[in-house]
């Protein structure tokens, strides 16, 4: 089993929708979880971080976290033809002191008008 | 502005020939990363640095050395003995390396060979 695990894509949604997507981890100590957003050719940015179980959100982007089922997920509404990229979870687990993160492979999101 | 910046944006490498990714960060972060990113893959880490003068491998050290010299640098050294080193590098930093704290990422090198 992978440690960190995104839908496999690619996810293909129209301007205006909801994307949704989701992650799940192995870890179940992990502490802090990442959504970063990745164009291509480009590196990543961050756009969401989540430490607590429930939603956050941040103007058109919701985090959910849930600790007991191991599963982080984003919403993205409104969807914009500019949301299209690949989508990267990052973990960061418990009990180690030095902050590694443990990306997935990544969801490729494409919007179109 | 305050940032990560990594150089060359392009590099290639000669088959036997060592090279040195730059990266040089201004935001007086303490810990450093070097990520490599295989097409279609996310990132694996190949060695982090928390405080200077000290470093430790990630999951794919071989083939690859670190310096941390200065606060600021950390630049990454691809040997010869890395026999696959056509990637794209992302180095990233944050203020601490544990807790809460976000990585931010550079611009990254791509590296082929020639």
């Amino acid at each position: 089993q992978k440690e960190v695990e995104q839908n496999s894509g690619p996810l293909s949604v129209p301007e205006g929708a909801i994307a949704s997507l989701n992650c799940t981890y192995s870890d179940r100590g992990s502490q802090s979880f990442f959504w970063y957003r990745q164009y291509s050719g480009k590196s990543p940015e961050l756009i969401m971080s989540i430490y607590s179980n429930g939603d956050k959100e941040d103007g058109r982007f919701t985090a959910q976290l849930n600790k007991a089922s191991q599963y982080v997920s984003l919403l993205i509404r409104d969807s914009q033809p500019s949301d299209s990229a690949t989508y990267l979870c990052a973990v960061r687990s418990g009990g180690t002191s030095y902050g590694k993160l443990t990306f997935g492979q990544g969801t490729i999101l494409t919007v179109h008008p | 502005d305050g940032g990560i910046t990594q150089s060359p944006k392009y590099l290639f490498r000669k088959e036997g020939q060592n090279v040195t990714l730059s990266c040089e960060q201004n935001l007086n972060h303490d810990a450093m990363y070097w990520y490599r990113q295989d097409p279609g893959q996310g990132l694996r880490l190949i060695y982090y640095s928390q405080i200077v003068n000290d470093f430790q491998k990630g999951d794919i050290a071989e083939g690859y050395s670190v310096s941390r010299e200065k606060k600021e640098s950390f630049p990454l050294t691809v040997t010869s003995a890395q026999k696959n080193p056509t990637a794209f590098y992302l180095c990233a930093s944050s203020i601490f390396s544990s807790g809460v704290q976000p990585q931010h990422f550079g611009d990254g090198t791509r590296l082929s060979i020639l």
